[in-house]
């Protein structure tokens, strides 16, 4: 069984649409989080929930609009896609402060 | 000054050598540290955690922390080529937070 999965694992789309990335967590923790990774291999935080709250919110575009129905779902909504949006965009969890994080298998987005 | 900052490299060691990661970090609240391997195309993956002063190993790795330096390293003994990938410093950002905060990674290349 895939600890966190996301999907889909590729999506190409064309500039100025609206997309959706999935991610679920059977390791019952209570946080998950979204990180991009550019092409330099920099994976930077974008936001984070605890127990579906919104705690970390980084200096990301207004655009993207992150959902957690339930504590083991985390999505994340992306309006008007730009070319800059391209990346891999992973999904991640904790169970709890100061251990470790589980990573999704990533989204690789690319938008033309 | 980056919250975690790492020489991207690339660093290219001889299979057999020892490879020595290097990671800084800005935040002196920060209590627990991480070091993740990530190959191309997939996601990252925990090879060790250290929360104490001094060094913690675990088979070929060990990693060392020093708090009062701002320092957090990662030893591999004996490398091999399949050690050859990029390797990620991550921090908990601000003590008691959910902020896990990356580096921007080295890319580590054992040559046979």
């Amino acid at each position: 069984d895939t600890a966190v999965s996301q999907t889909p694992k590729y999506l190409v789309t064309q500039m100025g649409n609206d997309k959706s990335i999935k991610c679920e967590q059977n390791l019952g923790h209570d946080t998950m989080y979204w990180y991009k990774q550019d092409s330099k291999k920099f994976l930077k935080i974008m936001f984070s929930y605890n127990n579906k709250e919104l705690i970390i919110n980084e200096t990301v575009p207004n655009r993207f609009s992150p959902k957690s129905p339930d504590k083991a779902h985390l999505n994340l909504h992306i309006n008007s896609l730009e070319l800059g949006d391209s990346a891999v965009y992973f999904c991640a969890s904790r169970r709890q402060l100061n251990t470790e994080a589980f990573f999704g298998q990533g989204t690789r987005l690319t938008v033309v | 000054q980056k919250e975690v900052e790492q020489n991207s490299g690339p660093l290219s060691v001889p299979e057999g050598a020892i490879a020595s990661l290097n990671c800084t970090y800005s935040d002196r609240g920060s209590q627990s540290f991480f070091w993740y391997r990530q190959y191309s195309g997939k996601s990252p993956e925990l090879i060790m955690f250290i929360y104490s002063n001094g060094d913690k190993e675990d088979g070929r790795f060990t990693a060392q922390l020093n708090k009062a330096s701002q320092y957090v390293s990662l030893l591999i003994r004996d490398s091999q080529p399949s050690d050859s990938a990029t390797y990620l410093c991550a921090v908990n950002y601000g003590g008691a937070t959910n902020k896990l905060i990356f580096g921007t990674g080295t890319l580590l290349a054992v040559q046979p």
